[in-house]
């Protein structure tokens, strides 16, 4: 099993401050595999980002991923009030999916 | 636009088996891998399994004793098995589509299911 480790788990900024979430994975996976996805509560998971760095259809251009081997990385260049949100990154480059734990994005 | 639809119990007896289908709106099966992911309350997304159009599946192993999913494509839907249940298994259970590039198929998750909050209680 590949293990994900987001960090943090909360970060705490402002509307217009820059966001860096961190993805750590147990094993190196190739950046074809890696996706990260936006969760606002009671609404199902939104993919933004997948094969590392490409966005998903309708993803504003404020979100960028980046990374390789092990290290994976989601920016939010100017964080929008609707940007507050959970992420969780996943890779799926193994028969079996797994998720990272999430890190939560509030409002400071 | 393609859209997911599931549907099934909410509230289930511990030890009874957890039965979910999720029905394709406006697209094909074909080439795509199909999920089941759930959410404990609280918690964060853990993948139950996939299958694709033509039946092949992979399993969550802490989960895999226990889980079945299967594709009907006659109907445009796939479902999800999930038998002894227990209160560990109460979330909110979404079904998923997967991603398409020109070439190949992926197992992310481009397209969810409005999700069902099933309930594991005596």
């Amino acid at each position: 099993e590949i293990v994900l480790t987001q960090s943090p788990g909360t970060l705490s900024l402002s509307p217009g401050e820059r966001a860096s979430l961190s993805c750590r994975a147990s094993q190196s996976i190739s950046s074809t595999y890696i996706a990260w996805y936006q969760q606002k509560p009671g609404q199902a998971p939104r993919l933004l980002i997948y094969g590392a760095s490409s966005r998903a259809t309708g993803i504003p251009d404020r979100f960028s991923g980046s990374g390789s081997g092990t290290d994976f990385t989601l920016t939010i260049s100017r964080l929008e009030p609707e940007d507050f949100a959970v992420y969780y990154c996943q890779q799926y480059g193994s028969s079996e999916v797994t998720f990272g734990g999430g890190t939560k994005v509030e409002i400071k | 636009q393609v859209q997911l639809q599931q549907w099934g119990a909410g509230l289930l007896k511990p030890s009874e088996t957890l039965s979910l289908t999720c029905a394709v709106y406006g697209g094909s099966l074909n080439n795509y891998y199909w999920s089941w992911v759930r959410q404990a309350p609280g918690k964060g997304l853990e993948w139950i399994g996939d299958v694709n159009h033509g039946g092949g599946t992979n399993y969550n192993p802490s989960l895999k004793s226990r889980v079945t999913i299967s594709v009907d494509t006659s109907k445009s839907q796939f479902s999800l098995k999930l038998s002894s249940v227990t209160a560990a298994d109460t979330a909110v259970y979404y079904c998923a589509r997967g991603g398409c590039s020109t070439t190949r198929c992926y197992k992310n998750h481009e397209l969810w299911g409005q999700g069902i909050l099933v309930t594991v209680s005596s």
